[in-house]
């Protein structure tokens, strides 16, 4: 099973400012199978990336995907309001699918 | 516009069991596989099964193989989880995710709560 990590647990940022998160995995990520989602509290998951680096349909530009083999980034340019969220990175190229702990990114 | 409804949910026993539903519209349910995600109250994202788009193939996480099943009626646009043999650590939120790009899950619906307590 492929164990993902993420760091850091929480990030405290500001509107406006740039968000580093980061996904690492036990393993190399078959084809770069890694997605990655955006959680508000209440709400389901929803995509934001996937094979490491395309924006699914509708995600703002600002969101950046990264990475090849164990490592992973995403990275939102500039914070808007909305972004304030969980994030989560999940493989798919090897079962069981999986997903990191998560990163919390809240308002400083 | 594809939705994803879940229903089923609620209080069950341990020990006891529980059928979960997905209704899937807004597209060609025959051509993707469905996936069933768990999250535990508080806690993060665990991957617990899927199934192909014709039924024929399906894969279950160690944590419920052998107690859950997966199935789909590709006439009805429904997609099932039977769960037998529930344990207080299944209680969680389950979501139904359609397959997207790749395999990543591109679609979700709202959920349902499962309670295994007594």
């Amino acid at each position: 099973e492929i164990v993902l990590t993420q760091s850091p647990g929480t990030l405290s940022l500001s509107p406006g400012e740039r968000a580093t998160l980061s996904c690492g995995a036990s393993q190399s990520v078959f084809n770069n199978y890694l997605a990655w989602y955006q959680q508000k509290p209440g709400q389901a998951p929803r995509l934001l990336i996937y094979g490491a680096s395309s924006r699914a349909t509708g995600m703002p530009d600002r969101f950046t995907g990264s990475g090849s083999g164990t490592d992973f980034t995403l990275t939102i340019s500039r914070l808007e309001p909305e972004d304030f969220a969980v994030y989560y990175c999940q493989q798919y190229g090897s079962l069981p699918f999986t997903f990191g702990p998560g990163t919390k990114v809240d308002i400083k | 516009e594809v939705q994803l409804v879940e229903s089923g949910g609620g209080l069950v026993q341990p020990g006891g069991s529980l059928r979960l539903s997905c209704t899937a519209s807004g597209f060609k349910f025959t051509s993707y596989t469905m996936n069933w995600v768990r999250q535990a109250p508080g806690k993060g994202l665990e991957w617990i099964s899927y199934i192909d788009s014709s039924g024929t193939t399906t894969r279950y996480a160690d944590s419920v193989r052998g107690r859950f099943t997966i199935s789909r009626d590709n006439a009805k646009n429904l997609v099932f989880l039977q769960m037998n043999s529930l344990r207080a650590g299944d209680t969680a939120i389950y979501y139904c995710a359609r397959e997207g790009f790749g395999g990543s899950l591109a679609f979700w619906g709202q959920g349902t709560l499962v309670t295994v307590s007594s």
